[in-house]
């Protein structure tokens, strides 16, 4: 089956910007979304089509995907921000949805 | 607005069964892919299982098909999760998400707000 690797937590001052990866095989041949869920709430998609945002949410969040990794950037981190991070794609090869491992995002 | 509402949630027994709903509203239930996805007590998502808008197709994560069952009732904008068989490892928060963007590029806009479900002695 189809797995996607993040790092367990991403440490990052206020005012600066965080980078999460995942990682999957020629992942970049995949289309990703990446979900924020805040401690005791649902997940909600921050990023969506790779790099595509919702409305709603702020332009410090960006997507890129390519080779064997896709990356979450939050700039301008702020407070708010802190949060568990998800990535997610849809394996082909058995019809089935996948989730990232989760990246705990601390503000400092 | 977009509202998904689960309930049926609770504590049982391993072995035993529980169905989980999932009322759906301010969309057109009938035109959109419904999934469960659940997530164990400190741990990750999980998708669990899908159903395509007309019911026509299902799928579902390894470690429960045979035992669980997805379905869905689009006059009455309503998604089910029929689980038989429970075991200690379905102890989750169950959530219902809607799905947009279809086959490959599918992801979930909407979520509800949990169900949580215990499978303990």
């Amino acid at each position: 089956s189809y797995v996607l690797t993040q790092p367990p937590s991403v440490s990052v001052a206020p005012g600066q910007t965080a980078r999460i990866s995942c990682g999957g095989g020629n992942i970049g041949s995949k289309t990703v979304h990446w979900y924020q869920q805040r401690p005791g709430q649902a997940p909600v998609v921050v990023i969506y089509y790779d790099s595509d945002r919702p409305s709603g949410i702020p332009e410090r969040f960006s997507g890129s995907n390519s080779g064997n990794t896709a990356t979450l950037t939050i700039s301008r981190v702020e407070a708010g921000d802190e949060a568990d991070y998800y990535c997610q794609v849809w394996d082909g090869s058995s019809n089935h949805y996948v989730f990232g491992t989760g990246t705990k995002v601390t503000v400092l | 607005q977009v509202q998904l509402v689960e309930s049926g949630g609770g504590v049982v027994q391993p072995g035993r069964s529980l169905r989980l709903s999932c009322a759906a509203s301010g969309f057109t239930f009938g035109t959109y892919g419904t999934h469960w996805v659940r997530q164990a007590p400190g741990k990750g998502l999980e998708w669990v299982a899908v159903i395509w808008y007309d019911g026509s197709n299902e799928f579902y994560t390894e470690s429960v098909k045979g035992r669980f069952t997805i379905s869905r009732d689009n006059s009455k904008s309503t998604l089910s999760l029929q689980m038989n068989n429970l075991r200690a490892e379905d102890t989750a928060v169950y959530y219902c998400a809607r799905a947009s963007g279809g086959g490959n590029s599918a992801f979930f806009d909407s979520w509800g707000q949990g169900t949580l479900v215990t499978v303990s002695s």
